[in-house]
């Protein structure tokens, strides 16, 4: 198993306005996942970051919009950029890379973009 | 392409009734099924898994079935507590090496009442 932490829980922004998310592991893990999840919907898997190459992301999620850092085996970020309301969800990440299918959940940060 | 479908909610129950959330599958070959489990203001966590023909999967009370022949693996429990209130995820993953990302149904949200 693994503990994930995220950072922020939660933030309310205003559209135009980029916001940064952290995502902290406590072991070392090769591969490193970001979901949205958008209010009563399930979830939605955004790119895939692997340390040390470019993130591959999902079909409709780009890097422009997207941007995602992956510096060492443990901490990943997610940016969200140039918000509008639309981009209001929970984002989530995850690790798992060791049995197909079981994944270990952060808490989420829950995004409000007025 | 792979999918999950759950029975839509909200299911609401009273305290000690049984529970039934229904999930049927379509995938290519013999993948592993999972349910999650999604308390309020918490990330997913895995509640139980099966990962062959006529396995059970069990938890915390909780039982599923992998049936093949139904392509099912529904969710049940014996008699639900307040604090099961949550919203639960069917998931399947293929069992194939490097395949680790699975495939969500959209979530059932349980509401058990005192």
């Amino acid at each position: 198993s693994a503990v994930i932490s995220q950072k922020p829980s939660r933030d309310i922004c205003q559209r135009g306005t980029s916001l940064t998310i952290q995502c902290q592991v406590d072991s070392q893990v090769t591969m490193m996942f970001w979901y949205r999840q958008q209010p009563g919907q399930s979830l939605t898997l955004i790119a895939t970051a692997n340390q040390g190459s470019e993130a591959t992301y999902e079909s409709g999620f780009v890097i422009d919009k997207f941007p995602i850092s992956r510096p060492n085996l443990t901490f990943s970020t997610l940016t969200v950029s140039n918000m509008s309301p639309e981009d209001s969800s929970i984002y989530l990440c995850s690790v798992g890379d060791t049995s197909p299918g079981e994944q270990f959940f952060g808490p989420g940060t829950r995004l409000t973009v007025l | 392409g792979d999918s999950v479908t759950q029975m839509e909610g909200p299911v609401t129950l009273s305290e000690e009734a049984f529970l039934t959330i229904n999930c049927t599958y379509t995938a290519t070959g013999y993948p592993s099924l999972f349910w999650y489990v999604q308390y309020p203001g918490e990330g997913l966590q895995l509640l139980l898994k099966a990962t062959k023909a006529d396995d059970k999967g069990s938890n915390k009370g909780f039982e599923a079935t992998y049936r093949k022949e139904t392509t099912s693996f529904h969710l049940e429990k014996g008699s639900v507590q307040v604090s099961d209130s949550a919203v639960y995820f069917c998931a399947l993953s293929p069992n194939v090496r490097g395949s680790y990302i699975p495939t969500f149904g959209r979530g059932t949200s349980l509401i058990v009442h005192p």
